[in-house]
């Protein structure tokens, strides 16, 4: 089973600042097949990113994803006061070969 | 626009069964697998189970295998997870998840997800 960790556990901005989030697996993600999903509280989850890099429908510009191997990022260019949330990643491809990272909170410092 | 809707949670005795449902709207159901995720409190995303479109495969996760049961009825567009010998530690909102993989198949990349039930073991 691949782990996923990601860091920080928490990240203090403020709106209009940059937001860098880190997923790093235990062995290579085959195929680049990594997804990040954003919840806010009391809400389900919603995809962003999949496949490392690529935004799913709707999803905005300043939200983009980067990485291959064992290294991802997750960047928010510019933070808006909805964006303030918690962002899981994911490595996926078969029902057999999928987890999640323990997630990031992006908090209103 | 897809539509996912649980339903079927609440509090129940550990030992004892529930049964989720999950109704689907806004897409052809029978053409995607369907999932269900689990969230613990406070905690992360746990996948359980997972179904094909034709439900052919259904897999589960190592800590429900034998006593969860995936199944779905496309002719109600409806996904069901039966719940049985439940634990304290199955405590968790529930999530059913479109899959967004190809003609039924699983590639467990989720792209729509219902609001949740929330499930209760506790004597």
């Amino acid at each position: 089973e691949i782990v996923l960790t990601q860091s920080p556990g928490t990240l203090s901005l403020s709106p209009g600042e940059r937001a860098t989030l880190s997923c790093r697996a235990s062995q290579s993600v085959r195929s680049s097949l990594l997804a990040w999903y954003q919840q806010k509280p009391g809400q389900a989850p919603r995809l962003l990113i999949y496949g490392a890099s690529s935004r799913a429908t709707g999803i905005a510009d300043r939200f983009s994803g980067s990485g291959s191997g064992t290294d991802f990022t997750l960047t928010i260019s510019r933070l808006e006061p909805e964006d303030f949330a918690v962002y899981f990643c994911q490595q996926y491809g078969s029902s057999l070969s999928l987890t999640f990272g323990g997630g990031t909170k992006v908090e209103i410092k | 626009e897809v539509l996912l809707v649980e339903s079927g949670g609440g509090l129940v005795k550990p030992g004892g069964s529930l049964r989720l449902s999950c109704a689907a709207s806004g897409f052809t159901f029978s053409n995607y697998a369907m999932n269900w995720v689990r969230q613990a409190p406070g905690k992360g995303l746990e996948w359980i189970s997972s179904i094909s479109g034709s439900s052919g495969y259904k897999y589960n996760a190592d800590s429900v295998n034998g006593r969860f049961t995936i199944s779905r009825d496309n002719a109600k567009n409806s996904l069901y997870l039966e719940m049985d010998s439940l634990r304290v530690e199955d405590t968790a909102v529930y999530y059913c998840a479109r899959d967004s993989g190809i003609g039924g198949y699983s590639n467990s990349l989720f792209d729509f997800w219902g609001q949740g039930t929330r499930v209760t073991v506790s004597s």
